[in-house]
């Protein structure tokens, strides 16, 4: 049983480009979260979807969107990157109520 | 909005016994977890408190108090593998969602021979 899965592992982009993030929930799983983790920091999270809405956000602008599809996967989006959007770039499913499970993340820097 | 606040690093021998402390203020409370991170590595699930009491399981135990605010994690029995970030998070209660998580900064174990 496949775990959550998330890519690219590493990307390198630069100031005012834009990404594209993935990730496949757990199989069986149907909320998708997003979080940030900057270095030494614990994540924070940016938003959560459930049947392809956006169910809740956090503290982020809104170059950060996202998108559910009927697969459960999951995109994250960031347009016009600032150096400050170097960070792990965690992605977690569940099912309703339960814990979440981590992907191993993509990490992400901005030059 | 909830703040969360957890010790930066501890330091502890192997065969140890450690208590990672957390403390929360929270508008709404819908459990508390306590997920452990190896440098690199996402965060993996160790335990979930949402009635107030202790957990264990296994070598870690987690315990909650809700009208303190207040958590701890006790891992028994150190093992060098356990040195990791500890991260204290809660969730919290929406209603049309399952709830947030909002996650401490962790604490560094440091697990010394």
């Amino acid at each position: 049983d496949a775990g959550v899965t998330q890519s690219p592992t590493h990307l390198i982009k630069t100031r005012g480009q834009q990404v594209t993030l993935r990730c496949s929930p757990k199989s069986g799983h149907d909320t998708v979260s997003w979080y940030q983790q900057a270095l030494g920091q614990g994540p924070q999270f940016i938003f959560q979807y459930y049947e392809e809405e956006e169910r809740q956000r956090g503290n982020f602008p809104d170059r950060f969107s996202g998108h559910q599809f009927p697969n459960y996967s999951s995109e994250l989006n960031v347009n016009a990157l600032l150096l400050g959007d170097s960070a792990l770039y965690l992605c977690a499913s569940s099912l309703a109520r339960d814990e979440q499970f981590f992907g191993p993340g993509t990490r992400l820097t901005v030059l | 909005g909830q703040n969360i606040d957890q010790p930066t690093e501890m330091t502890a021998t192997e065969g140890a016994i450690v208590q990672i402390n957390c403390t929360y203020q929270t508008s709404g409370f819908n459990g508390l977890f306590w997920y452990q991170q190896h440098a690199g590595e996402a965060p993996t699930f160790l335990s979930y408190n949402v009635l107030d009491g202790l957990e264990e399981k296994g070598r870690f135990s987690s315990f909650l108090s809700r009208s303190k605010g207040y958590s701890y994690l006790l891992l028994k029995e150190l093992q060098m593998k356990d040195s990791a970030s500890y991260l204290c998070a809660v969730r919290d209660k929406a209603t049309d969602s399952w709830g947030k998580l909002q996650f401490g900064a962790g604490t560094q174990v440091v697990v010394t021979p």
